[in-house]
């Protein structure tokens, strides 16, 4: 199995550019998580969404971040406009409820930097 | 005050010496208790799952949970080079909605 797999692994922008953050989870897992982590504040969970639909989304830290799953094999993280707080490894994550142990499995992230 | 917290280190330990982490929690509701281990620029991944309170050994690692004092541990035995990474906590009330606490970075040197 390929894991999670997310895209861009490394992306520098300018602040107030729109930012899109990808992710595949892996097939036949109907969870998919995204968290933000940061030394500050560590990983937090943004949002999670249980067969394409999101579930909770008290985590997003504000309207300018946004994400869609728009079928089982994708979904997007938006962040509109990017700030330099924004910096941040982004992780997508999925699972399905009958896994052992709860294992969620994490991506490689992606490495966020807004100048 | 944070849901979980857990020391950030570093902690620096010769090779083959046992290595305790600690995270502390205030919501009684956590019934799940979870390791993960982040190797630099990697994602997390599981080391170590308890339910509620009580003791689960795997291999050289063992994970403690104290529900009456909010208190979780993960011990270490015989720690080598390549348990080198950073070492986080997660709770959960019983949902997908994991809280991790922020890591403790952990060096083993030979």
């Amino acid at each position: 199995d390929a894991g999670v797999i997310q895209s861009p692994r490394h992306e520098v922008t300018e602040m107030g550019q729109e930012v899109t953050l990808r992710c595949k989870p892996i097939s036949g897992h109907d969870y998919l998580f995204w968290y933000r982590q940061t030394m500050m504040r560590g990983l937090e969970l943004l949002i999670y969404f249980n067969n394409n639909v999101p579930i909770d989304d008290s985590g997003m830290p504000e309207d300018r971040f946004s994400a869609k799953m728009p079928n089982a094999s994708f979904s997007t993280l938006k962040i509109q406009p990017s700030e330099p707080r924004d910096s941040a490894v982004y992780f997508c994550a999925s699972t399905y409820p009958w896994l052992l142990r709860n294992t969620i499995y994490f991506g490689e992230g992606s490495w966020l930097t807004v100048v | 005050q944070k849901e979980v917290e857990q020391d950030p280190g570093p902690l620096s330990v010769p090779e083959g010496a046992i290595v305790s982490l600690n995270c502390t929690y205030s919501n009684s509701a956590f019934q799940y208790f979870m390791w993960y281990r982040q190797y630099s620029r990697k994602g997390p991944e599981l080391l170590m799952y308890t339910y509620s309170s009580g003791n689960k050994e795997d291999g050289r690692f063992t994970a403690q949970v104290d529900k009456s004092s909010k208190y979780i541990s993960l011990f270490i035995r015989d720690s080598q080079p390549s348990d080198s990474a950073t070492y986080l906590c997660a709770m959960s009330a019983g949902t997908y909605k994991y809280i991790f606490g922020t890591g403790t970075r952990l060096k083993v040197l030979a």
